[in-house]
């Protein structure tokens, strides 16, 4: 069955630096991979899209790759803040057309 | 208009009570989600309508009783619910089934005593 793997329970980095958020998956070929963040108690909110076709996707601060060999995604914060604190969640479509999510990274920037 | 409004925010509910959800969107998706979200884990699908219909109920007790009743609504129908299924009850919307990106709503905060 497909399963998606967010390796990373919780991530701890120091302002300013580079946060980098693993998702992996396996028994399946996905279209499409999404990231989002979701702050506590709150519903997720969309970030990034990245098609299989795409090797690397940027939006401000993130950038996501995709290397569907490896059946990976690699999403990156650069610069990181406090306000980034959050848990990053990686979605993939599932065979029914629905999102299927990994459990999730929580990330704390510390100042 | 990029919002999925969710009323109420909070619920509290006995084991007897009859209570519904709502969720609206006018972004003009004709597919619409209902997931559910325990403490700690991902969001788990429940029921998908894909231009008013129901394309997926994912083997969901009969507790839980969806409703579409136009392409801006949802309903979520709750009736004799049990304490585990106390939990943060998500709706989200896309333009269609398995397109591009899903905008979630708040969500409601469901505890059932």
């Amino acid at each position: 069955s497909q399963k998606i793997e967010q390796n990373s329970e919780a991530l701890n980095i120091q302002e300013g630096k580079t946060a980098t958020l693993t998702c992996n998956y396996t028994n399946y070929s996905p279209a499409y991979l999404q990231w989002y963040r979701q702050d506590p108690g709150r519903g997720p909110v969309f970030l990034l899209l990245i098609r299989e076709n795409e090797k690397e996707k940027r939006k401000e601060r993130l950038k996501v790759t995709f290397d569907t060999t490896l059946k990976q995604s690699l999403f990156h914060i650069t610069a990181s803040q406090p306000a980034d604190s959050a848990t990053y969640l990686c979605a993939l479509e599932g065979s029914q057309g629905n999102l299927i999510f990994g459990k999730g990274t929580k990330l704390s920037v510390k100042p | 208009d990029t919002e999925v409004t969710q009323t109420p925010k909070h619920l509290v509910m006995g084991m007897t009570n009859k209570k519904s959800l709502k969720c609206e969107q006018h972004m003009g998706h004709r597919a619409m989600y209902w997931y559910k979200q325990k403490a700690k884990k991902p969001p788990e699908l429940m029921f998908v309508y894909s231009y008013e219909k129901l394309s997926i109920n994912e083997s969901v007790p009969s507790r839980f009783s969806p409703e579409c009743p136009n392409s801006s609504l949802l309903n979520l129908h709750l009736h004799a619910l049990q304490p585990e299924d106390s939990a943060l009850y998500l709706c989200a919307s896309s333009q269609r089934q398995g397109y591009t990106e899903a905008f979630f709503g708040q969500g409601t905060r469901l505890t059932v005593v």
